[in-house]
């Protein structure tokens, strides 16, 4: 499994655009990023997921440059809601079939 | 949206007696799992279940630990014995597909606590 570096935490106030960066140096040909999103007591929740280049869904988006050997999270416009926690995983789904949590990025968002 | 669905939301137990977590996964689901986060820790991956098996469990799944699909919508977790550190929350979750990469669907927990 390729380990995945984020940070621990951030900040930022409602309306504001928030990035978060996970550095994934030894990631794998058939390796895929996927990112979860967990709120206090409650399950972690699937966010995005991508191999390279752009993805973008109702939620967010996920920036992939060429080497992969980054990806980064974005959530356009946060509001309070959207204080969390958030997991980059990378892994290969055609061999790996559990999900491996680290640590995550709780992000904050004040008003 | 559907929902994987979890009972009981909070269980008190004594150590040594025996619980039993439930979980309703999404009806057209074919691979189970459960994982565990003890309270500040990192979401820990438990076993996998598909076609009435195990497909993979990790060292924390020991024997001790028992999983069951007893009728074709509950998905359980038995702990038989329980101890003060399997106190944590624990999560079910279920996928159409196996593969990682196709996202899971997790339920809202159960916080077991044992006193």
């Amino acid at each position: 499994l390729a380990k995945t570096t984020q940070p621990i935490s951030m900040d930022s106030y409602e309306g504001q655009e928030v990035n978060i960066t996970c550095s994934h140096n030894n990631i794998a040909t058939n390796d895929y990023i996927t990112w979860y999103q967990q709120f206090p007591s409650q399950g972690p929740r699937f966010i995005i997921q991508g191999y390279k280049t752009k993805v973008t869904n109702e939620v967010a988006s996920l920036f992939i440059p060429a080497d992969r050997k980054s990806s980064t999270l974005s959530l356009p416009r946060v509001s309070l809601s959207d204080t969390a926690v958030y997991y980059c995983l990378v892994g290969d789904s055609s061999n790996d079939y559990k999900l491996s949590f680290g640590a995550g990025t709780t992000v904050t968002v004040r008003a | 949206e559907p929902e994987v669905t979890q009972t009981p939301s909070h269980q008190v137990t004594q150590m040594g007696q025996e619980v039993i977590l439930r979980c309703v996964p999404i009806s057209n689901h074919l691979y189970f799992y459960w994982y565990r986060q003890i309270l500040g820790q990192k979401v820990e991956f438990l076993v996998s279940f598909y076609n009435n098996e195990i497909s993979e469990k990790s060292e924390i799944f020991d024997d001790q630990f028992s999983v069951e699909r007893p009728d074709g919508s509950n998905f359980t977790l038995k702990i038989r014995s329980t101890k003060l550190e399997d106190s944590a929350m624990y999560f079910c979750a279920s996928s159409e597909v196996q593969q990682t990469n196709y996202g899971y669907t997790f339920g809202s927990g159960t916080r077991l606590t044992v006193v």
